[in-house]
């Protein structure tokens, strides 16, 4: 099984509201990451978890809060966003070591910030 | 600092025909994996197929190839018999292997292929 999931698939907010976005694995990774993507450019990377801990955190605003509750489970918290946060968002699971260590990813959050 | 290019920001092929997208890579590291990953209109990322900086072979995975030429600094893909569900957005990319923890991927600009019947 070689799925990332990832709930909602879509989601409006307003530049007030609280939402989290949701991302879940069961192959077994031990890092997993959340990327930003605008359209029609490369992903970018947010946050890495390595063991349930944050280790790679890429100077992303404090509006954007992770969270990893197990080893399965990865949330992303928004709070008090801007239009131009407005992207997709996509989680991304792998093993932590290792010489072929691919990223699988899941289908990703359609983000609009009204 | 690691550097992926991908030239071509879109590319045109007839189904059943091959089709060859370009990647070139800058890197000081000794130890790298080279990654292809492919993401339709829906927008996930599909992961295609792997290079590793030692082996000796390009790797091979049904109809996805990549050729490989170490002192070009190149891994292209090659897409044979190309399908009209191959139209999508591919993203070349790169990971520093000597990470030890996690591991961040250098993605490059992306070429959109599209596949004509």
């Amino acid at each position: 099984d070689t799925e990332v999931t990832q709930t909602p698939k879509h989601l409006v907010m307003g530049m007030t509201n609280k939402k989290s976005l949701k991302c879940e694995q069961h192959m077994g990774h031990r890092a997993m990451y959340w990327y930003k993507q605008k359209a029609k450019k490369p992903p970018e990377l947010m946050f890495v978890y390595s063991y349930e801990k944050l280790s790679i955190n890429e100077s992303v605003p404090s509006r954007f809060s992770p969270e990893c509750p197990n080893s399965s489970l990865l949330n992303l918290h928004l709070h008090a966003l801007q239009p131009e946060d407005s992207a997709l968002y996509l989680c991304a699971s792998s093993q932590d070591r290792g010489s072929r260590v691919a990223q699988y990813f899941g289908p990703g959050t359609r983000l609009l910030v009204l | 600092a690691q550097k992926i290019t991908q030239t071509q920001p879109g590319m045109f092929v007839q189904e059943k025909e091959a089709v060859t997208l370009d990647c070139t890579y800058d890197t000081s590291d000794p130890s790298y994996g080279l990654f292809w990953y492919k993401q339709p209109s829906s927008g996930e990322m599909i992961f295609l197929i792997y290079q590793g900086s030692y082996d000796q072979q390009n790797a091979t995975e049904g109809r996805y190839s990549l050729n490989f030429q170490k002192a070009r600094k190149s891994a292209n893909l090659v897409i044979s018999a190309s399908q009209l569900g191959d139209s999508a957005m591919y993203f070349c990319a790169m990971r520093d292997l000597t990470e030890t923890s996690g591991s961040r991927l250098t993605f490059g600009e992306g070429t959109q292929l599209t596949v004509n019947p």
